[in-house]
């Protein structure tokens, strides 16, 4: 297993404003994964962030909007940018530890007014 | 849309009853993966099927994997008020080399004393 931690645990921000969720791992990670879930909803990929590479967008999701960095293998970041309310949200970091084994950080929610 | 259909997704149950959760995918699946999610909580990892037929049991919870490889059960027996939550199936598809996992509906459990 893995031990994830995610900053902020919560935020509140206002439309327009962009906030930077970061995301740490205890041990070292290949791939890293940035889900979204809307309240009452399953959980719906952002992106896959490969340390060294740039990460890759589901449909629906654009780099602009939700930028990410993977500087090594244990730490990642996910902007939410020029925020609005429809972006209220838990945001959740995943990591992957084994072929069939994924792990979830606490996740961040956020609320924009 | 969402490719992996799980069925109901709400179901109340009195403690001391069984019920099942069902998941459908409509393409073959590498491997599937069990969560549960506390309210207020992230979803945490129960389990992982890999073979066609496999059969897994964790205390009074049994999970199972289709022959076919694209559906998957999840049977938990005597419910109790720690059953509580939403309990999602997660697939990965076998064309997919990153194992990236797509999420059921969740079914969201309600025990009743």
């Amino acid at each position: 297993s893995a031990v994830i931690s995610q900053k902020p645990s919560r935020d509140i921000c206002q439309r327009g404003t962009s906030l930077t969720i970061q995301c740490q791992v205890d041990s070292q990670v290949t791939m890293m994964f940035w889900y979204r879930q809307q309240p009452g909803q399953s959980l719906t990929l952002i992106a896959t962030a490969n340390q060294g590479s740039e990460a890759t967008y589901e449909s629906g999701f654009v780099i602009d909007k939700f930028p990410i960095s993977r500087p090594n293998l244990t730490f990642s970041t996910l902007t939410v940018s020029n925020m609005s309310p429809e972006d209220s949200s838990i945001y959740l970091c995943s990591v992957k530890t084994s072929p069939y084994e994924q792990y979830f950080g606490p996740g961040t929610r956020l609320t924009v007014t | 849309g969402q490719q992996v259909m799980q069925i109901p997704q709400y179901q109340h149950v009195q403690e001391g009853e069984d019920f099942t959760t069902y998941c459908n995918s409509s393409t073959t699946l590498s491997n599937i993966q069990w969560y549960k999610q506390r309210p207020g909580g992230h979803p945490v990892f129960l389990i992982q099927l890999v073979k066609s037929g496999e059969v897994k049991k964790q205390k009074r919870l049994t999970f199972q994997f289709g022959e076919a490889k694209k559906n998957s059960s999840l049977h938990i027996t005597a419910t109790q008020t720690t059953d509580v939550g939403t309990y999602f199936c997660a697939g990965t598809k076998t064309t997919d080399s990153w194992g990236k996992l797509q999420f059921g509906a969740g079914t969201q459990v309600v025990v009743t004393p």
